[in-house]
């Protein structure tokens, strides 16, 4: 299994409180990755990052930032919550291999917003 | 437009049996497909990757199939346990891009029943 971690696991919060979601990988790998995921349909990505002071919006319009001070951490920060945010949320990091860039996944972070 | 579709949606057998899941894929310019398992609430793992050369490659149990011809990909899961119920996911990535962008399907949620 792959040394990427995210906590909490589960976080259930009030509107309009501020969060934010850690993810750590110990693999050295460049580029990560933020997928939001609602149950039964695709991922889709809303943060990714090449590299350390590297930070880009993915397909999917998201209100929450990231950050990439150090190359094994890529938090997630939602300013003031609310119960749209309520989905799963999945950090992933990669390294090129030939024609491949395989991501790793970690197990993910469920948010409700009451 | 870059898509995955993937069927069927959902999937319930015996344990031990055998069955197939199949992914359809409009990415172009394709660069390769990868076939991931996602427990209910952990992050997607890895099965298997493909490269357009690659026709067949399997993984324990797990065996996939490449038609880049007409798009399509299989998954074919050999004498099912129980621990194969999860959603399958199929992912193809392509080569215009230095990101390496994932198309990602919606999955296909099977259930073993013992």
């Amino acid at each position: 299994e792959a040394d990427i971690y995210q906590t909490p696991r589960y976080l259930v919060i009030g509107t309009g409180k501020k969060i934010t979601l850690e993810c750590s990988q110990t693999m050295g790998h460049d580029k990560m990755y933020w997928y939001q995921q609602d149950p039964g349909m695709e991922l889709h990505l809303i943060h990714y990052s090449y590299g350390v002071n590297s930070t880009e919006k993915g397909d999917l319009s998201s209100e929450s930032t990231v950050s990439r001070i150090r190359t094994e951490h890529f938090p997630l920060t939602l300013e003031s919550a609310r119960p749209s945010h309520t989905s799963q949320y999945l950090c992933a990091s990669s390294v090129e291999s030939g024609t491949t860039n395989e991501q790793f996944f970690g197990p993910g972070t469920r948010l409700t917003v009451l | 437009k870059n898509q995955v579709e993937q069927s069927p949606q959902s999937l319930i057998i015996l344990e031990g049996k055998n069955c197939t899941l199949q992914c359809n894929y409009t990415v172009s310019p394709f660069s390769n497909l990868r076939w991931y398992k996602q427990d209910t609430g952990r992050g997607p793992v890895s099965l298997t990757i493909m490269t357009f050369s690659e026709n067949t490659k399997s993984n324990g149990r797990y065996t996939a199939t490449l038609d880049a011809d007409t798009k399509q990909s299989s998954l074919h899961i050999t004498a099912s346990q129980l621990s194969d119920s999860a959603s399958y996911i199929c992912v193809v990535s392509d080569r215009g891009s230095t990101l390496g962008r994932l198309y990602f399907g919606r999955g296909t949620q099977l259930t073993v029943w013992p």
